[in-house]
């Protein structure tokens, strides 16, 4: 059973626009949620991550929204770049004692064009 | 700091052959990873070690086997290799399960005939 579910799974935008990836998730346990970027070639690194109790992260041009409620997240990307063109990766984490396991969305690929 | 290291970067292997992928952190992690990533599946967990000489299994274990015997190596081998696991394989660490981030390898493309 996918406990995180990632969509959609490519986005192209225009330079200067705005990218969306949405996340859901079933566990309600889940108290960590960040975002990993992947380049071509490259390991996955993370972006930006925020936990429950804030509606929403800023770290310059990243924002994730977050919605407890409806058990949702997303990644905005503000005035896309073409160097943003990568696959991204929502997750989930419980990060109480004993657990270790990241549970990753199926990722996005962004192709940001000129 | 090289951070997380992976050798080889790529193989190939026929059906039945043996191989080891080496993780290697200079991070002082207690925490490691090995995922496997296949075209729409995203990152899934194999196994992972949350301490020197401790494994455990992930979701997807089958057909592989782990060992920790230095804090700051992983090894990932394959007995009996079979089309089913090609694929990339990315180790990670991390510091603690409470530090959340994982820091993840440069990747290994394993390729079985």
């Amino acid at each position: 059973q996918q406990q995180v579910k990632q969509s959609p799974q490519s986005l192209i935008v225009q330079k200067g626009g705005i990218s969306i990836i949405n996340c859901a998730y079933e566990n309600t346990a889940f108290d960590y949620f960040p975002w990993y970027q992947q380049f071509p070639g490259k390991g996955p690194a993370l972006l930006i991550a925020i936990r429950p109790d804030v509606s929403e992260k800023k770290e310059g041009r990243f924002t994730i929204s977050f919605n407890k409620s409806a058990k949702q997240f997303s990644l905005h990307i503000m005035d896309s770049q073409p160097g943003d063109s990568a696959t991204y990766f929502c997750a989930a984490k419980y990060s109480g004692a004993g657990s270790y396991q990241l549970t990753f969305g199926k990722g996005t690929k962004l192709s940001v064009i000129p | 700091n090289a951070g997380v290291t992976q050798t080889p970067k790529f193989r190939v292997l026929k059906t039945g052959q043996s191989m080891t992928l080496l993780c290697a952190q200079d991070m002082n992690h207690e925490y490691m990873y090995w995922y496997r990533q296949d075209p729409g599946m995203g990152l899934r967990l194999i196994h992972y070690s949350v301490g020197e000489g401790t494994t455990a299994k992930g979701e997807v274990p089958d057909g592989y086997n782990v060992s920790r015997l230095k804090k700051q190596n992983f090894l990932l081998g394959l007995e009996s290799a079979a089309p089913s696991q090609t694929s990339v394989y990315f180790c990670a660490s991390s510091y603690s399960s409470a530090s959340n981030e994982q820091f993840f390898g440069p990747g290994t493309r394993l390729t079985v005939l």
